[in-house]
């Protein structure tokens, strides 16, 4: 199975800072990798696919890259919704996995 | 606007059934891959299992696998998770979710959820 790693678990910032989390994957899964925003008391938001595709009506503050085992998440210029938890998943093969989540905090 | 309404969760002792329905709406439901995606509470979040748009093929969690079958019904556009020997472990909300599209088993959309306890 493929495990999915991110860091850091937490990450402190204000409003208007740039965040940038990393995901990485234990074998190389090419770009099977997709980012999801997770505010409290939600479900899950899809925020890019495919390590670097925007999802439709996503804000262009988000933005992935990488291949392979190494991905980024980054925000630039934080908004007040985007406290929350962040999560990766690879879609690689089956059982699929996701990261175990980014707490963006104030 | 794509809409699924998970129904079927509820408190039941170690090694029962339940049963878990999601209704989907304002989408062409035979034409995507379904899953199922759990999340125990305060922690993250776990894949359990995914049903191609045919049916014809299903995909478990090894943490699952033996005791849980996906199933839909496309004329009822209604998926569904059948539960047995349920272990306390089991114990998270449930999300049923929908594939982006093929090949990318990513979800673009996502139930609220269905709230499963398993403790005697």
């Amino acid at each position: 199975d493929i495990q999915m790693t991110q860091s850091p678990s937490s990450v402190s910032a204000s409003i208007g800072d740039r965040v940038t989390i990393t995901c990485r994957a234990s074998q190389g899964i090419s770009t099977w990798l997709a980012w999801y925003r997770q505010k409290p008391g939600t479900a899950p938001k899809l925020l890019i696919y495919a390590a670097s595709s925007l999802q439709s009506g996503v804000p262009s503050r988000f933005s992935g890259s990488g291949s392979g085992t190494n991905f980024t998440l980054t925000i630039t210029s934080l908004q007040p919704e985007d406290f929350a938890t962040y999560y990766c998943q690879h879609a690689k093969s089956f059982p699929l996995t996701f990261g175990q989540g980014t707490k963006v905090e104030f | 606007e794509v809409q699924l309404l998970e129904s079927g969760g509820g408190l039941v002792q170690p090694g029962e059934s339940l049963r878990l329905s999601c209704a989907a709406s304002e989408f062409t439901f035979i034409s995507y891959a379904l899953s199922w995606v759990r999340q125990a509470p305060g922690k993250g979040l776990e894949w359990v299992s995914t049903i191609t748009h045919s049916g014809d093929n299903t995909f478990y969690a090894d943490s699952v696998k033996g005791r849980f079958t996906i199933s839909r019904d496309n004329s009822k556009n209604t998926l569904y998770l059948q539960m047995s020997s349920l272990r306390a472990e089991d114990t998270a909300l449930y999300y049923c979710t929908k594939d982006l599209k093929r090949p990318y088993d990513f979800f673009d959309y996502w139930g609220q959820g269905t709230l499963v306890i398993v403790s005697s």
